[in-house]
């Protein structure tokens, strides 16, 4: 199986400040990567797809990078609504996985 | 509007079976790829399967293959996960999800609201 590795597991910033997220994978999964947003009590929301890619109606204040092994999710000018838990998620090789998720809070 | 509305949890006992459903709206079901994926309390989210948009080809994660069964009725809409033998680490909230196209792109697009299933003696 592939591991992601997701750091940090939580954060607090600022609104507007800009933060960033890591996903690290075990093995080279070619941007077969998602990103995911929790807001307590609910469902995941697809963020982003081919590590790069913005999901239709996401905020442009989302971004997706990296490739290889290591992938970023960017949160410029942070909202209050942005408080959640981000997973990253790979679909390079089953079976399909999941970070452990990054709880961002607001200063 | 896509709508994924799963059913069927709830509290069981260890060594016991439980069938999760999902009905789908909003898309012509017939055509996607659906999958189920589940978050313990702890929030780790794992994959445990999907299964083709004519049931004939299902995948699973290897540690959940020889107790969970996918299947699904397309004149119904609905989706199903067949649970056996559950455990007490089986406790968790059950999403039935669709991806973006009807090709299983990977990534998950479209989550129902989640069935809770908590496993107790």
């Amino acid at each position: 199986d592939i591991r992601m590795t997701q750091s940090p597991a939580s954060l607090s910033a600022s609104l507007g400040e800009t933060v960033n997220i890591e996903c690290l994978a075990s093995e080279d999964i070619y941007s077969d990567l998602a990103w995911y947003q929790q807001k307590p009590g609910k469902s995941p929301q697809l963020l982003i797809y081919n590590a790069n890619s913005l999901q239709n109606g996401v905020p442009s204040r989302f971004s997706g990078s990296g490739s290889g092994t290591q992938y970023s999710l960017k949160i410029n000018s942070l909202q209050s609504e942005d408080v959640a838990t981000y997973f990253c998620q790979q679909y390079n090789n089953y079976p399909l996985t999941f970070g452990s998720g990054t709880k961002l809070e607001i200063k | 509007e896509v709508q994924l509305v799963e059913s069927g949890g709830g509290l069981v006992k260890p060594g016991a079976s439980l069938k999760l459903s999902c009905v789908a709206s909003g898309f012509t079901f017939s055509d996607y790829w659906m999958s189920w994926v589940r978050q313990t309390p702890g929030k780790t989210m794992e994959w445990i399967g999907d299964i083709k948009y004519d049931g004939s080809y299902t995948n699973y994660a290897p540690s959940l293959k020889n107790r969970f069964t996918i299947s699904r009725d397309n004149a119904k809409s609905t989706l199903y996960l067949q649970m056996s033998n559950v455990r007490s680490e089986d406790t968790a909230t059950y999403y039935c999800t669709r991806g973006t196209t009807g090709i299983p792109e990977g990534w998950f697009a479209y989550w129902g609201q989640g069935t809770l299933v908590t496993v107790s003696s």
